[in-house]
C-alpha cells in the first residue's frame, strides 16, 4: 500500500490521558500536515513539515499539542491531558515538493474522549 | 470573513443531472485549489486541482477557476447516487507559497436522488 497511513486509527481515551497519533506519508512526499476535523466542519490546518522541519504551526495547536517528524519520515502528534473537546477525527496529509504536488490524506485517526 | 466559504447545502439534484458547487476565497495571492469529496466517516479523497484561469476537466468533473473573482466551482455531470457526499474547496493561501498549507472550507453536502 502506497498511500499515507495512519494509526490508530480509532482511540478512546479517558480525560486527561495523554495519547499519540502515527502518521506515515507517501514516501517521496517532503511535506506533511496533521489537520484536526468535527462534526460538520471542514478539516482545520494544525501544523505541517518539510521534511522533519516544523514550518507553521496554527493558533489551534495548544501547548497540550505536540507533533514531530524525527527524521523526515513518518510524524507523530501527542496531546497531552486530553479534553472532551479534543474529541475529533485527526487527518494527516501529504504532498510533494513541487508546484502542482497534490495533496492525499490518509484515513484519520478517531478520538473520543470519555 | 472566513477564508474559504462555501454554501454547506444540502444540495439535491435528481439523478443524470448537472450538480453545481461553488466557493469563495478570500486571499486574492491564492495559487492553488483543490475540490475533496468526503463521504460520512470517511477522509477527504481528491477528485481535482487547479492552478490557472479557466477549466479543468476529467471524465464528469469539471474545476472552473475566475481568480480575478476569487471564485472556484466544481461541476458534476450526470450526477450519480454514489457521488452523494459532503464536497471540500481547499485553498493554499499566498501566505505559504505553493507548497503552504490547506485550507478548507465547511463543505457542501451533496445529496443524488435516484
Amino acid at each position: 500500500d502506497t498511500g499515507v497511513s495512519q494509526d490508530p486509527r480509532h482511540k478512546i481515551t479517558k480525560r486527561g490521558q495523554n495519547v499519540t497519533f502515527r502518521c506515515d506519508p507517501i514516501s517521496e512526499h517532503n511535506r506533511l500536515y496533521w489537520y484536526r476535523q468535527t462534526l460538520g466542519q471542514g478539516p482545520e490546518f494544525l501544523t505541517y513539515f518539510q521534511n522533519e522541519a516544523q514550518l507553521e504551526k496554527s493558533r489551534l495547536l495548544s501547548d497540550r499539542f505536540s507533533a514531530e517528524r524525527p527524521k523526515g519520515s513518518f510524524s507523530t502528534l501527542e496531546i497531552q491531558r486530553t479534553e472532551q473537546g479534543d474529541s475529533a477525527m485527526y487527518l494527516c496529509a501529504s504532498r510533494v515538493l513541487r508546484t502542482g504536488g497534490d495533496a492525499f490524506f490518509g484515513q484519520g485517526t478517531r478520538l473520543t474522549v470519555v | 470573513q472566513k477564508e474559504v466559504e462555501q454554501n454547506s447545502g444540502p444540495l439535491s439534484v435528481p439523478e443524470g443531472a448537472i450538480a453545481s458547487l461553488n466557493c469563495t476565497y478570500s486571499d486574492r495571492g491564492s495559487q492553488s485549489f483543490f475540490w475533496y469529496r468526503q463521504y460520512s466517516g470517511k477522509s477527504p479523497e481528491l477528485i481535482m486541482s487547479i492552478y490557472s484561469n479557466g477549466d479543468k476537466e476529467d471524465g464528469r468533473f469539471t474545476a472552473q477557476l475566475n481568480k480575478a473573482s476569487q471564485y472556484v466551482s466544481l461541476l458534476i455531470r450526470d450526477s450519480q447516487p454514489s457521488d452523494s457526499a459532503t464536497y471540500l474547496c481547499a485553498v493554499n493561501p499566498a501566505r505559504g507559497g505553493s507548497q503552504g498549507n490547506l485550507i478548507f472550507g465547511k463543505g457542501t453536502k451533496l445529496s443524488v436522488k435516484p
